[in-house]
């Protein structure tokens, strides 16, 4: 079955510190790949995606990703992070489902930042 | 540029009462998609437009709701006598079918349902 998994439930880091956040994918092809964050209350906003080529994916808010076939995962980095940047982040698989597209989400990390 | 509106914002209602939600993508948009989210989960995919037809429905959208998208423009989502599982929020998203898949999420609906 089609899904995408994110290991962490909650994660912590000090502000200034780097960050990664794990996504962990399950298809028998590439799917389109993506990140999105959540404020709380908020709907979800975009930070990137990933369809083909290179395999490192810039994104807004100085986030990027990687995209590892060997592993089928698509992590989170950011080298930084700013106490704005605490929210709850999802990773969504785009699998084709019948003849139409839908997005599968993890269930989220939520990143708390300390000062 | 107006991004996706969702109203209410915010639904409080009595277990067995009917609401409806309101979405309005981005207007260039054919496509629509509702998920719904639950305390702690991701959104999970309820149904999904394109232009006006109603192109696939998940296993979670019961006979109690319905969607519709009339002119191919805004969309009502509909609960019939609502339970207290149905309490989450209810979000909306658009995406344009000549683009690259991005899809562009509203701000939600959050339900109550005492």
């Amino acid at each position: 079955a089609q899904s995408v998994t994110q290991p962490d439930i909650h994660i912590t880091v000090s502000e200034g510190a780097s960050l990664e956040l794990r996504c962990n994918y399950s298809y028998g092809a590439t799917p389109y790949l993506f990140w999105y964050v959540q404020s709380p209350g908020q709907g979800l906003q975009l930070l990137l995606k990933y369809f083909s080529g290179d395999t490192l994916v810039q994104g807004i808010k100085g986030f990027e990703a990687e995209f590892k076939r060997s592993q089928s995962s698509f992590n989170l980095r950011k080298p930084s992070v700013h106490w704005s940047d605490a929210a709850e982040y999802f990773c969504a698989g785009l699998f084709r489902g019948g003849s139409n597209y839908k997005l599968t989400f993890g269930k989220g990390t939520l990143l708390t930042v300390n000062p | 540029d107006t991004g996706v509106s969702q109203d209410p914002r915010h639904k409080i209602t009595k277990r067995g009462q009917n609401v409806t939600f309101r979405c309005d993508p981005i207007s260039e948009h054919n496509r629509l998609y509702w998920y719904r989210q639950t305390l702690g989960q991701g959104p999970e995919f309820l149904t999904y437009f394109q232009n006006e037809a109603q192109l696939e429905k998940s296993r979670l959208l019961s006979d109690r709701f319905s969607a519709e998208r009339p002119k191919g423009s805004f969309s009502t989502l509909e609960i019939q006598r609502t339970e207290q599982g149905d309490s989450a929020m209810y979000l909306c998203a658009s995406s344009f079918s000549g683009s690259s898949y991005e899809q562009y999420f509203g701000p939600g609906t959050r339900l109550t349902v005492t």
